[in-house]
């Protein structure tokens, strides 16, 4: 079976501390995506992870992507409350298909 | 540009009713995927669609159905509604290369 897990699925943390997501799967697709949901809303495209040893920052965030171990990591620096969101990742079923599995999320609470 | 729209934006409907959902996909994009999110979950894919042909279908049953037309949007019907089918159904086009934009969803409640 497919799956994508993720952990932690809560994370509360006080700002300005650092903290790392971790997302796990099992398919063989070399491309990895994170997206960010607020509540009530859509998903935001963070990150798009093409190949192995893949890295991407913007701002605060940090993404990073290890293909043999089949895992990602978002790195969160120095967090402030406007990250407070539900972070997915997702891959391919098959690489380039653009039918993606979608991990648990993470509910992230950054608290002042 | 506009991005991937969606109508309508909420929608109640009761058991056994049968609804349609519609989206738009970012100018020049072909391909058009639809997820259901239920609460507290990760999105689940239903159906992708490229140049009018289903090009993937989820693990959903046949009371779901979906088509694209030649201007590329889409509509996914759902017939005979069961309560399990209350959830944020999403949108998405791709172009090469890129990932998932997502439309704003509609939000489906069935009583």
């Amino acid at each position: 079976e497919l799956k994508v897990e993720q952990n932690p699925l809560f994370l509360s943390m006080q700002e300005g501390k650092n903290y790392t997501i971790y997302c796990n799967y099992s398919t063989t697709s070399d491309r990895l995506y994170w997206y960010r949901q607020d509540p009530g809303k859509s998903l935001e495209s963070l990150f798009v992870l093409l190949s192995n040893g893949a890295v991407k920052q913007e701002g605060r965030l940090m993404a990073s992507l290890d293909t043999k171990a089949r895992l990602s990591t978002l790195h969160i620096t120095a967090a402030v409350h406007d990250l407070s969101a539900t972070y997915f990742c997702a891959v391919d079923r098959a690489s380039g298909t653009y039918k993606y599995i979608f991990g648990t999320g993470t509910r992230l609470k950054v608290l002042a | 540009d506009a991005g991937v729209t969606q109508s309508p934006t909420h929608l109640i409907k009761t058991r056994g009713q049968h609804v349609t959902l519609r989206c738009s996909p970012i100018s020049g994009h072909k391909s058009v995927s639809w997820y259901q999110q239920v609460l507290g979950q990760g999105p689940q894919f239903i159906f992708q669609y490229y140049e009018k042909e289903e090009r993937g279908r989820g693990n959903f049953p046949d009371r779901f159905s979906a088509r694209q037309f030649p201007n590329y949007s889409s509509e996914l019907n759902v017939n005979a509604l069961l309560l399990g089918d209350s959830a944020l159904y999403l949108c998405a086009s791709s172009s090469s290369g890129g990932a998932l934009l997502f439309g704003p969803g509609t939000r489906l409640t069935v009583l």
